[in-house]
Parts: structure tokens; sequence; C-alpha cells
């Protein structure tokens, strides 16, 4: 059984452009939540996408959006990068909305 | 929001020595997951635990969600056992992990 993957694994953008982050969930996993976790902090939430409908959101800007495909991958998008993106960026999968998460090694973005 | 917080926020140990983590939150939830984030960032599940006591090698955790705390129990610990531990419990829609602050634990050869 696969675990969560994501890609890339580092990324470095500059302030204003956009960026996509991708991650492919657990297999038998139909649920992948987005998280944001700055140096020193525990992570927060994003937003969760089930069946490929978004199904909860954190307290974010619309400039972050996501898409879940049918093979329940997903992507985070973000539109004009700031300083205060920089972060390590992670993706978990669960069974269900409400099922134990299994997390990705994360993308670490830097915003310069 | 609900709030959780982990005591102590860093803990050093001698190898061999056993310890607890406490996560305590604001409000009753669903469910409650403690993870282990390794020196490159990845979370690693230790526990999937809404109540009641699991064990897994020197491992062990406790939840009473009646008093609203988490308790997770380390023995004979390692060095490899170095990392930041979190405690994230479930909203009520289930949609959403908040996590605590962590624990940053070092055991010292």
């Amino acid at each position: 059984e696969t675990g969560v993957t994501q890609s890339p694994t580092h990324l470095i953008k500059t302030r204003g452009q956009q960026v996509t982050l991708r991650c492919s969930s657990q297999s038998g996993h139909n649920t992948v939540s987005w998280y944001q976790q700055a140096l020193g902090q525990g992570p927060q939430f994003i937003f969760q996408y089930y069946r490929e409908e978004e199904n909860g959101r954190g307290n974010f800007p619309p400039r972050f959006s996501g898409l879940q495909f049918p093979n329940y991958s997903s992507e985070l998008n973000v539109n004009a990068l700031e300083l205060d993106d920089s972060a390590l960026y992670l993706c978990a999968s669960s069974r269900d909305r409400d099922g134990s998460y299994t997390f990705g090694s994360g993308t670490r973005l830097t915003v310069v | 929001g609900i709030q959780v917080e982990q005591s102590p926020p860093d803990l050093i140990l001698q190898e061999g020595a056993n310890s607890t983590l406490r996560c305590n939150f604001s409000d009753s939830v669903n469910n409650l997951q403690w993870f282990h984030q390794n020196p490159w960032g990845q979370l690693i599940n230790l526990f999937y635990i809404p109540s009641g006591t699991k064990q897994n090698g020197r491992l062990s955790a406790t939840t009473v969600a009646t008093e609203r705390y988490s308790l997770l129990y380390i023995s004979s610990s390692q060095t490899t056992d170095s990392g930041v531990y979190f405690c994230a419990v479930y909203n009520n829609a289930g949609n959403m992990l908040t996590f605590g602050g962590g624990t940053r634990l070092m055991v010292k050869p």
C-alpha cells in the first residue's frame, strides 16, 4: 500500500508568482486535506476535499485554492505569493472525512 | 474554535528515561491523533485514539474525552524518538484537525 506522496519536495518562488503543489492520496483514501506549517508552529488547516468537492476551509484567503481529481489526488494552488506564504505545506489523506489521517512528507515553499 | 494545549513545550531526556506528554483541549471532540514529526518534516501517525488506552511497543496513549485530555507515554526513550510530538483533535464536523503547539523532545545518548 503506497502512502501519501507530495511533489515537489522543495520550491523557491518570487513574490507575486503563482505555485501549484501536488498530492497523491494513499490507496483506498477518498479525502484529502491540506495544511500549512510555519517554522516552529503546528500545522494550520487550509481546506479539505471529499469526492472532488471542497468540504471545509480554514482561515485562508481565496488566493489559496484547490482541486481534487477523480483518482482522489489533489492540487493546492496559491496565487500572488507573499513572503509569509513561506512554509511547509502538508497533504493528508483519509478513508473518510473524519478518518485517521496519513500525512505526506510535505513541500517546503520559500518565497523570496 | 477549539483550543489545544500541549505540555511541556520542550523536553530533554537521557536515553533510557521515561516521559509523559500531555494534551488538553477546550471542548468535546470526536477524535484525537498523536503524531511524531521527524527532522525531515514528515508527520508520522502514532495513535488514533478517541478514548481509552492503546499501546504500540514502547509508546502508549490514553485519552479521557470526558475530562478533555490525552497523554502520550514514551518508555525507555531512544535517540530516534527525538523530534516534535503533536496532538491534534477533530472538530465536530470531522473535517478539520486542530493541532497543539507541539512538544519538542531531544533524547541524548
